[in-house]
């Protein structure tokens, strides 16, 4: 499989708890996104990395939340002190920008759910 | 800030009816513009992209996309639906070469044998 994956798939923890999901792009893919989607809305944009640089984050995205591309192939996305607001599905996209225009492939997600 | 409307939430057809779903959006620059579909327990999947050029954009599994740039709308329809349609279809755009996509919220479409 050559698509953008997503590890866990599922998370279940406890409020307080940290989280750590992991994202690898489709290789040779330069830019990475995580987005959040929540039941009946579309995703929304946390952060994208180009290359290694982490080069923009939302305003949603709090000081809880941390993102990671060390190498620039995989990244990570942690969020400290869960709350239960945090529960989500977490999405990951890679692309590759040569030019115009970026077009994003999105991996299966991580579900969390915090208790 | 940008952002994108589509305009039912839950759409339901029979077979062989034809479809369009609306996205509106409120950028006034040079946009990119996308629909992506989510079956049933999988993951988002590119429908089809306009980035320039011909308005009208043909997509995968007879899908097409209309940009009309004076009416900020970039619908998607299909002459004829099937059951396997059904599906969540969302929106999306990002300014010209800008890397911030920002999604609809979706719209559920079920097809009825």
């Amino acid at each position: 499989d050559t698509g953008v994956s997503q590890n866990p798939r599922h998370k279940i923890t406890k409020r307080g708890q940290n989280v750590t999901f992991r994202c690898d792009p489709i290789s040779e893919h330069n830019r990475l996104y995580w987005y959040r989607q929540t039941l009946g809305q579309g995703p929304e944009f946390l952060t994208y990395f180009q290359n290694e640089a982490q080069l923009e984050k939302s305003r949603l995205l709090s000081d809880r939340f941390s993102a990671e591309r060390p190498k620039g192939s995989f990244s990570t996305l942690e969020i400290q002190r869960t709350e239960q607001g945090d529960s989500a599905m977490y999405l990951c996209a890679s692309s590759l920008v040569l030019g115009t225009g970026d077009t994003q492939y999105f991996g299966p997600g991580t579900r969390l759910t915090v208790l | 800030a940008q952002s994108v409307s589509q305009h039912n939430h839950h759409v339901i057809l029979s077979e062989a009816a034809s479809l369009e779903l609306g996205c509106n959006y409120s950028y006034g620059g040079t946009v990119n513009l996308f629909w992506y579909v989510q079956y049933p327990g999988q993951h988002l999947q590119l429908l089809l992209k306009y980035f320039s050029g011909d308005p009208l954009v043909k997509g995968i599994k007879g899908f097409e996309a209309e940009f009309i740039k004076s009416k900020f709308s970039f619908n998607l329809r299909k002459p004829s639906v099937q059951w396997s349609d059904t599906a969540e279809y969302f929106c999306a755009v990002n300014e010209g070469y800008g890397q911030n996509f920002v999604f609809g919220p979706g719209t559920r479409l079920s097809v009825l044998p």
